[in-house]
């Protein structure tokens, strides 16, 4: 079956923009997790979703950054006010449950680039 | 200084060659432990899974884990080209999120 998607996969934005990322777990899965990964990095935690509400957004760097799921399927992670700081690979992934023995399963990612 | 420690490489071995790639952690809440491959522009997909200590092996993969030292091993046997990517460890407690090293490069020349 089809894996996790992300749509887009580039976004070039200038400092100051908003920014909407979207991810496309796998069908069925409840958990969503979103990462962000810095050239030469592991993916940094960011948030997980089970179902429709964010059960652990500890990982989100400041207000700029949003992120919601209000059918419990697709994904969109919103940037205010870009920096280019905010410049990385952002990666969604999705698992069957949440639980600790699942999988994670990621996209491919959104390499996000702000001038 | 951060939670998960790992070299990043690059590491170049022949075809052939065992590839040998660690990390050290300083959680010792750490339960889970991964290794998950990236290729260039492509999401993590993971190769192993173990929890606490001891061995595990799939094919050509062993994974180990000494909680004692906090110390993470992966082994890849008859190193081929196509396993020419980054390898990143990942660990977890049992409520907490993932927690990954930086990655290590590795490329397997022919």
């Amino acid at each position: 079956g089809a894996g996790v998607s992300q749509t887009p996969s580039n976004k070039v934005t200038e400092k100051g923009k908003y920014v909407e990322l979207r991810c496309d777990p796998i069908s069925g899965h409840t958990a969503l997790y979103w990462y962000r990964q810095s050239l030469g990095q592991g993916p940094e935690f960011l948030i997980y979703f089970q179902g429709t509400g964010a059960a652990d957004d500890s990982g989100l760097p400041n207000d700029r950054f949003f992120a919601v799921r209000p059918e419990g399927s697709v994904s969109t992670l919103k940037i205010q006010r870009t920096e280019r700081g905010d410049s990385a690979v952002y990666l969604c992934a999705s698992s069957p449950a949440g639980s600790v023995g699942d999988e994670q399963f990621f996209g491919p990612g959104t390499r996000l680039t702000v001038l | 200084q951060k939670e998960v420690e790992q070299d990043p490489g690059p590491l170049s071995v022949p075809e052939g060659a065992i590839v040998s790639l660690n990390c050290t952690y300083s959680n010792s809440a750490f339960q889970y432990f991964m290794w998950y491959r990236q290729y260039s522009r492509k999401g993590p997909e993971l190769l192993m899974y173990t929890y606490s200590s001891g061995n595990k092996e799939d094919g050509r993969f062993t994974a180990q884990v000494d909680k004692s030292s906090k110390y993470i091993s992966l082994f890849i046997r008859d190193s081929q080209p196509s396993d020419s990517a980054t390898y990143l460890c990942a660990m977890r407690n049992s409520w907490g999120k993932l927690q990954f090293g930086a990655g290590t490069q590795v490329v397997v020349t022919p």
